[in-house]
């Protein structure tokens, strides 16, 4: 089956730029998605179709895709962006829906 | 502002089958959306379980498919899921969510955990 593969930590110190990567192999040809979901709270939306930002969404969050890496990069971390991070995308066939592992971002 | 309200029993046997659904506010379920379900195990990562057009084409997990049900209930605005013969391993939060004007996940219902236990 289709896999995305996240780090599980990421640390930065306050104001530093964090920078979360993501894995898959079919994306290439599929979107990437970030979804923000701090302790007992429901993901939030940060990053749509690579490199857009949903309303609402801080200028500080942006997305890149190369190849088979997509990149979600926090700037000016600050303390309220510690939470866990997933990408999402779907495989090769778009029919099936994924998401990485998860990566918890520390700003220390 | 759409408003999504999981529902369910909370507790489930062993190799019985979970049901939820998912009612839908300031939107209508016939609208030209994806829906969907996921998942959260306590203290581990997310996992998309399915989705379903408003037209019912439904896509699911693969390593799911044989025991889920994605359905829509145009009568009462909601959509549901129905997983059988469920395990320990099934113990998750489970979420209802729709995608956005765009695409993204964007609106998301609370969350509601379900326990499966004898």
């Amino acid at each position: 089956s289709y896999e995305l593969t996240q780090p599980p930590s990421v640390s930065v110190s306050p104001g530093q730029t964090a920078r979360i990567p993501c894995s898959g192999d079919a994306l290439p040809k599929k979107y990437a998605y970030w979804y923000q979901q701090k302790s007992g709270q429901a993901p939030v939306l940060v990053i749509y179709e690579d490199t857009k930002r949903p309303s609402g969404i801080s200028e500080r969050f942006s997305g890149s895709s190369s190849g088979t890496m997509a990149t979600l990069t926090i700037s000016g971390a600050q303390v309220d962006d510690e939470a866990d991070y997933y990408c999402y995308s779907a495989d090769s066939s778009g029919d099936h829906g994924v998401f990485g592992g998860g990566t918890k971002l520390t700003v220390l | 502002q759409v408003q999504l309200q999981e529902s369910g029993p909370g507790l489930v046997k062993p190799s019985g089958t979970l049901s939820l659904t998912c009612a839908v506010s300031g939107d209508s379920i016939n609208s030209s959306h994806w829906w969907t379900w996921v998942r959260q195990p306590p203290g581990k990562g997310l996992e998309w379980i399915g989705e379903i057009y408003h037209s019912g084409r439904t896509n699911y997990n693969p390593s799911l498919k044989s025991r889920v049900i994605i359905s829509v209930d145009k009568s009462n605005n909601q959509f549901s899921l129905k997983l059988t013969s469920v395990t320990a391993a099934d113990t998750a939060v489970y979420y209802c969510a729709r995608e956005g004007d765009s695409s993204g996940w964007y609106w998301w219902g609370q969350g509601t955990l379900i326990t499966v236990s004898s």
